[in-house]
């Protein structure tokens, strides 16, 4: 079964809105990081919070980290067009240290 | 180098042939990941190494694939009689260290198509 699953599988928002996304997890992590995959195939590292985290900010985005519920919400302010993408939570397992990916979310926003 | 690279970034291969996939890492990371993701789908874990230690290769879907890293720097991931449902982007990726709290580094992945 998948460790991380992500919430809504899409997402489409006009410019200037602020867009969140969800991540649940089920198993102990080391921290949870945040990818984002323009179309095409790289993806880029935005974030990661560490288990004993609640909340991170990075410029525009904004993470939070409940271990009690094992989920994670990303927020990005203020969108712009050039957000579209495709959004990926990953978890970075304890017992293993394996990272793995969630389905992702795709955002797109309309200028 | 810069970024972790990753070649051929195309590869088409008829069906039952054998295919080796390259990636490099970021100079001095010790932990590197291969993931395997289908059009639209999200990321397939495969293996991981970290430094000397035994790779984890739990996620390798079958005894057709298997993958190595020499010198602890390059590795190669091996698809043998190769069928269509492997067609996928295979994505590379390196860290300082599993479990060290450090993002991921990824590279722009290899499209396999098998024909």
């Amino acid at each position: 079964s998948q460790q991380g699953e992500e919430d809504p599988q899409a997402l489409s928002i006009q410019e200037g809105e602020n867009a969140t996304m969800n991540c649940s997890y089920k198993t102990s992590i080391n921290n949870l990081q945040w990818y984002r995959q323009n179309s095409g195939r790289g993806l880029v590292h935005l974030i990661l919070i560490r288990s004993n985290e609640r909340e991170k900010h990075s410029g525009r985005l904004r993470v939070t980290l409940d271990t009690s519920k094992k989920s994670s919400s990303l927020l990005i302010t203020a969108s712009r067009a050039a957000d579209t993408a495709s959004y990926f939570c990953a978890t970075d397992l304890r017992r293993t240290g394996k990272l793995i990916f969630g389905q992702g979310t795709t955002l797109q926003v309309k200028p | 180098g810069a970024g972790v690279s990753q070649s051929p970034s195309n590869k088409v291969t008829e069906k039952g042939k054998d295919v080796e996939l390259r990636c490099d890492p970021i100079s001095g990371h010790t932990a590197l990941y291969w993931y395997r993701q289908s059009l639209g789908q999200g990321l397939e874990f495969l293996i991981y190494f970290q430094g000397n230690s035994a790779p984890d290769k739990s996620g390798l879907p079958s005894d057709r694939f298997s993958a190595e890293r020499t010198g602890g720097s390059v590795s190669t991931l091996t698809i043998q009689r190769t069928q269509q449902e492997d067609s996928a982007v295979y994505l590379c990726a390196s860290s300082l260290e599993v479990g060290s709290g450090y993002g991921y580094t990824f590279g722009s992945g290899t499209r396999l198509t098998v024909v």
